[in-house]
């Protein structure tokens, strides 16, 4: 079946560091890939995707390269904010069920000022 | 602005009690999810339903019953059979079931605790 896996944390960065968050992911197909992000007492917002290899996803500075190779999908930002402390998610999908999120179990990021 | 609510916030459960998770979504998504949070864990799937008065089984499915009368609403019911209620419970939407590069959309989600 399919499997997330996510560095584990919590990490801890001062501001202005530069961010990595790993994700590898197992699939049989070729699925979508995801980050969301989960800031305290709320739910997930999508943060970026991508949908085929290759693809670079991008937002709020945030980005991820979806590389088929490696089967690995990893969050960077090149210079972190107090703001961006939450909660970061990997997923995949896969076509042709709404049982589609598959979900790491998310990487805490704290960003000190 | 379009979105899904999910309420109440926070809720009580006593034991032997069934209570109901409200889930609403105005964004004319077809397929609607509810997942469980538990701390240091991803989300696991408990139910999800593609069209009305139509839904199936996730992972973890046991002790909980949905319904799916409107478009609009997705209640989850968290029965006495489920011995370990306490979790943060998350609603979420998405256009079609059979695409898998649409994103889901999330509510603010349900703390649930038992007294």
């Amino acid at each position: 079946g399919n499997s997330v896996t996510q560095m584990e944390g919590p990490v801890t960065l001062s501001e202005e560091a530069f961010l990595t968050i790993n994700c590898t992911y197992t699939a049989t197909g070729y699925p979508s890939l995801f980050w969301y992000v989960q800031y305290p007492g709320e739910g997930l917002q999508l943060l970026l995707k991508a949908t085929k290899a290759d693809d670079k996803g991008s937002n709020k500075g945030f980005e991820a390269t979806y590389r088929k190779e490696t089967t690995s999908f990893h969050l960077e930002k090149g210079s972190v904010q107090v703001s961006d402390s939450a909660v970061y998610f990997c997923a995949l999908s896969e076509g042709g069920s709404a049982r589609q999120l598959t979900f790491g179990s998310g990487t805490q990021l704290t960003v000190l000022p | 602005d379009g979105g899904i609510t999910q309420s109440p916030k926070y809720l009580f459960r006593k034991e032997g009690q069934n209570v109901t998770l409200s889930c609403e979504q105005n964004l004319n998504h077809d397929a609607m999810y509810w997942y469980r949070q538990d701390p240091g864990q991803g989300l696991r799937l408990i139910y999800y339903s593609q069209i009305v008065n139509d839904f199936q089984k996730g992972d973890i499915a046991e002790g909980y019953s949905v319904s799916r009368e409107k478009k609009e609403s997705f209640p989850l019911t968290v029965t006495s059979a489920q011995k370990n209620p306490t979790a943060f419970y998350l609603c979420a939407s998405s256009e079609s079931e059979g695409i898998s590069n649409q994103p889901q959309h999330f509510g603010d989600g349900t703390r649930l605790s038992i007294l």
